[in-house]
Parts: C-alpha cells; sequence; structure tokens
C-alpha cells in the first residue's frame, strides 16, 4: 500500500517561479524522504527530514514536516528548466524499515 | 565510485520464462530493496532485505523471488506466475543514515 500521497499530480510553472509540492500520509513516520526522479531513469535522493525536525534546507530545497497533519511539503526556489523531473515523497512506518513512495508529482519547468 | 549497479538496463521475456534482473552495491550497506514502477505510477515494494540470508515480501510480491546470499547483491527472479511482469523495475539500498540509494532500473517487457 502506498503511503505517501503527492499533490498535485502535475505541476507546470515559468522558469524562475517557486514550486510546491505537498505529501500527506497515513501513519506515524520516523523519517519523510523526498526523491526526484528523471523520465525512465533510477530516483535520487533529494532530502530526508526526522519525525522531530519541522524545517530542513538544502541549496534550492525546503522542506517541512507537519507531524500533526501527517504532512509535508517540498519548495524549490528559483526554479530551472533542468528540475523537470517527476518528485516522490517517500515515508517509513515507526513499526517498519521499508519505504513506501506516493505516485510523485510531475513538475514541468518552462525555459 | 560506490553505487548501485542493475543489469540488464533492457530485458525482453517471452511468455512462461523465469528471467532474473541483478542488482549489486559497494556501499557496503546492510538493506536492500526492489520496487516497481508503472508508468506514470509511483514506485511498489516487491521485496526488501535487510540483512544477509534474510529477505521479507512487500505489496506485490506474488510472481517474484529473491535470494539474499551475499552482502552485495540482491537479484530478482521474474517468475511465469507472474502475469504482467512488463514495467520499469528499481534496486535500491539503504545504510545507517537512511536515505535510499537506486540504480538505474531494467526495463522489462514481455514479448
Amino acid at each position: 500500500s502506498q503511503q505517501g500521497e503527492e499533490d498535485p499530480q502535475a505541476l507546470s510553472i515559468q522558469e524562475g517561479e517557486n514550486a510546491t509540492m505537498n505529501c500527506s500520509y497515513k501513519t506515524s513516520i520516523n523519517n519523510l524522504q523526498w526523491y526526484r526522479q528523471n523520465s525512465g531513469r533510477g530516483l535520487v535522493h533529494l532530502i530526508l527530514i526526522r519525525s522531530n525536525e519541522r524545517e530542513k534546507h538544502s541549496g534550492r530545497l525546503r522542506v517541512t514536516l507537519d507531524t500533526s497533519k501527517k504532512s509535508s511539503s517540498l519548495l524549490i526556489t528559483a526554479s530551472r528548466a533542468a528540475d523537470t523531473a517527476s518528485y516522490f515523497c517517500a515515508t517509513d512506518a515507526s513499526n517498519n524499515n521499508d519505504m513506501r513512495f506516493g505516485a510523485g508529482t510531475r513538475l514541468t519547468v518552462k525555459p | 565510485d560506490g553505487g548501485i549497479t542493475q543489469s540488464p538496463k533492457y530485458l525482453f521475456r517471452k511468455e512462461g520464462q523465469n528471467v532474473t534482473l541483478s542488482c549489486e552495491q559497494n556501499l557496503n550497506h546492510d538493506a536492500m530493496y526492489w520496487y516497481r514502477q508503472d508508468p506514470g505510477q509511483g514506485l511498489r515494494l516487491i521485496y526488501y532485505s535487510q540483512i544477509v540470508n534474510d529477505f521479507q515480501k512487500g505489496d506485490i510480491a506474488e510472481g517474484y523471488s529473491v535470494s539474499r546470499e551475499k552482502k552485495e547483491s540482491f537479484p530478482l527472479t521474474v517468475t511465469s506466475a507472474q502475469k504482467n511482469p512488463t514495467a520499469f523495475y528499481l534496486c535500491a539500498s539503504s545504510g545507517t543514515y537512511g536515505g535510499y540509494t537506486f540504480g538505474s532500473g531494467t526495463r522489462l517487457t514481455v514479448v
């Protein structure tokens, strides 16, 4: 069963704009992770945020986590055409060590 | 350089045939995972292994089998019992940090 669900399913923006993607999940977690996938390729780990953290930054990425709402958001600032990809959130339930992925948000950044 | 290698990149299977997908890592990670991805979909967990000589079924294990005889290797066999095997298969591993490292995937097609 999929644990995380991303929203929106697809997002199209102009270069330079910010992109925000959301993730909701159902059960308690140890951590939540965001991944990026270019078409036909493997996933690349972007950022991990633990259940006791509320916000984390990495370069142009900002991730927030609200465990009371069981939700997370990924913000990409000053987007570039090269950011075009699918973005997935993944969670590990507190009683498991395996990750479950959502269906992803397909981001298109137009030059 | 450390990483995960999946082979082959493309694989064609005839009806009723078993095929084995290779996954090798040199990251010294204890845990390894197999996911299936269908077009426009998220990842679904097939099998995972937290330690050598031990593995657990994921959400869609029927029609698949795995082995974990060595820490570095986690091959996946798609058996003839898997009625709809055409998909993109991704292998991943994780260490103590928790983030997953993915291979570049194997695209399996039934002919």
